[in-house]
């Protein structure tokens, strides 16, 4: 059973435009919720992340917003440049059981000069 | 944000080979250490967590036997592919955390190794 559900699988967005990635989880136990950029041939590389005692949470371009009765977060990249075309990872994890991150599918985003 | 050194970034061998793999936190202590792998365009699978002087633990349908894990310090894990066979080929990542921190917050991730078997 997969425990973070992203959408969409790929995203094509012109230069300048919002891309929005989404998440939903079930576990509500989850209580920390990291968006990771991969670059091909790269490890991820966390973006930012947020804790469900906030709502939304805003590092420049980036900002995640959290619906914790929905059981949903999603990432807005604004203003899209092409050097943020890469893969986008959303993860959640708890306390305990080794603090394990549970991944999404990932999303291929591509942005259009 | 804190640095964690994958050793090597690609590697390619025999089939029938052992293969050990590096994962270094530079710049922290790593009390806990986790072991990835990703297939192409896929997401990162989660192998097996290791703490630093205990047995790692498996995640379900890895054969421990085939995969290696120590975690002799609290700065250094390795992943061991053993008898590797074309199969095994694929993207392994490790990441890091600090669980004495109280933010406990990131995990810091490698930048991958490509193995290749053939």
């Amino acid at each position: 059973q997969q425990q973070v559900k992203q959408s969409p699988q790929s995203l094509i967005v012109q230069k300048g435009g919002i891309s929005i990635i989404n998440c939903a989880y079930e576990n509500t136990a989850f209580d920390y919720f990291p968006w990771y950029q991969q670059f091909p041939g790269k490890g991820p590389a966390l973006l930012i992340a947020i804790r469900p005692d906030v709502s939304e949470k805003k590092e420049g371009r980036f900002t995640i917003s959290f619906n914790k009765s929905a059981k949903q977060f999603s990432l807005h990249i604004m203003d899209s440049q092409p050097g943020d075309s890469a893969t986008y990872f959303c993860a959640a994890s708890r306390k305990h059981n080794f603090n394990k991150f549970y991944f999404g599918s990932g999303t291929k985003l591509n942005v259009k000069p | 944000g804190a640095v964690v050194s994958q050793h090597p970034s690609w590697v390619i061998c025999k089939s029938g080979t052992s293969v050990k793999i590096e994962c270094r936190s530079l710049d922290f202590q790593a009390t806990t250490m986790f072991w990835y792998r990703q297939f192409p365009k896929q997401s990162l699978m989660l192998m097996a967590t290791s703490n630093e002087g205990s047995k790692a633990t498996y995640e379900q349908g890895v054969e421990k036997d085939k995969f290696l894990i120590n975690h002799a310090s609290l700065t250094l894990s390795t992943l061991t592919v053993t008898s590797a066979h074309p199969e095994d080929s694929s993207f392994y990542i490790c990441s890091a955390r600090d669980l004495r921190d109280p933010q406990w917050t990131e995990a810091f991730f490698g930048q991958g190794t490509r193995l290749t078997v053939v």
